[in-house]
């Protein structure tokens, strides 16, 4: 159980295009899910926090306009790079937290999503 | 604030060595939780352990184990007799009290040589 996918793996596009990834849980329903940032060999970095059925809570430093997060159900929500340009090139990824009984803040993350911007 | 230390960017040791990484942390918090996370090459985050503050019993799962200590505010995880399939990035996190957001400490590099 708690098995989170996303989608695409990865992808490449050209400067100011918008690319959106998805990010599923699998086997459980999530209210709440993560998506975060992770640049070569550093840590990952929260951006924001998805909301089923409200507006996003994005992190300092994050521009919402450009990211914009859309949790529609409670199994899906999606991340939308809006206007790409290279310095977005990074590695996505979402979490979300099933509750499972005796560990109900513990996140499960996705495989990861690689955007790159020509 | 929350902070998550973990001192040791890269390590690299022979195949069936143990090794031990270490971290550290800091919360106001009487209540948080700790956690150890694995990603290898893939990208995926692999959940491996997850403490809270009043459990400060070690724990072992296989070749892991896990030591926390609450007088050092530290969580180390040790890996027994080392395996090139444990290569890979590991990273510590925690939760403090009612705030659920997940931070993470820099992570380390663990290469295992055979």
């Amino acid at each position: 159980g708690a098995v989170v996918s996303q989608h695409p793996s990865w992808v490449i596009c050209k400067s100011g295009t918008s690319v959106k990834i998805e990010c599923r849980s699998l086997d459980f329903q999530a209210t709440t899910m993560f998506w975060y940032r992770q640049f070569p060999k550093q840590s990952l970095m929260l951006m924001a926090t998805s909301n089923e059925g409200s507006k996003a809570t994005y992190e300092q430093g994050v521009e919402k306009d450009k990211f914009l997060i859309n949790h529609a159900s409670l199994t899906l929500s999606t991340l939308t790079v809006t206007s790409a340009h290279p310095e977005d090139s990074s590695f996505y990824i979402c979490s979300a937290n099933p509750g499972l009984a005796g560990e109900t803040d513990t996140q499960y993350f996705g495989p990861g999503t690689r955007l790159t911007v020509l | 604030a929350q902070k998550v230390t973990q001192a040791q960017t890269e390590i690299s040791v022979v195949e069936k060595e143990d090794v031990t990484l270490d971290c550290v942390y800091e919360t106001r918090d009487t209540t948080y939780y700790l956690f150890w996370y694995k990603q290898p090459p893939s990208g995926e985050l692999v959940f491996l352990i997850r403490r809270n503050s009043f459990d400060e019993q070690n724990e072992i799962s296989g070749r892991y184990s896990w030591n926390f200590q609450k007088s050092t505010s530290s969580f180390n995880f040790t890996i027994t007799a080392s395996q090139v399939v444990d290569s890979a990035v590991y990273f510590c996190g925690l939760i403090g009290g009612s705030n659920y957001k997940l931070t993470f400490g820099k992570g380390t590099l663990l290469t295992v040589n055979p």
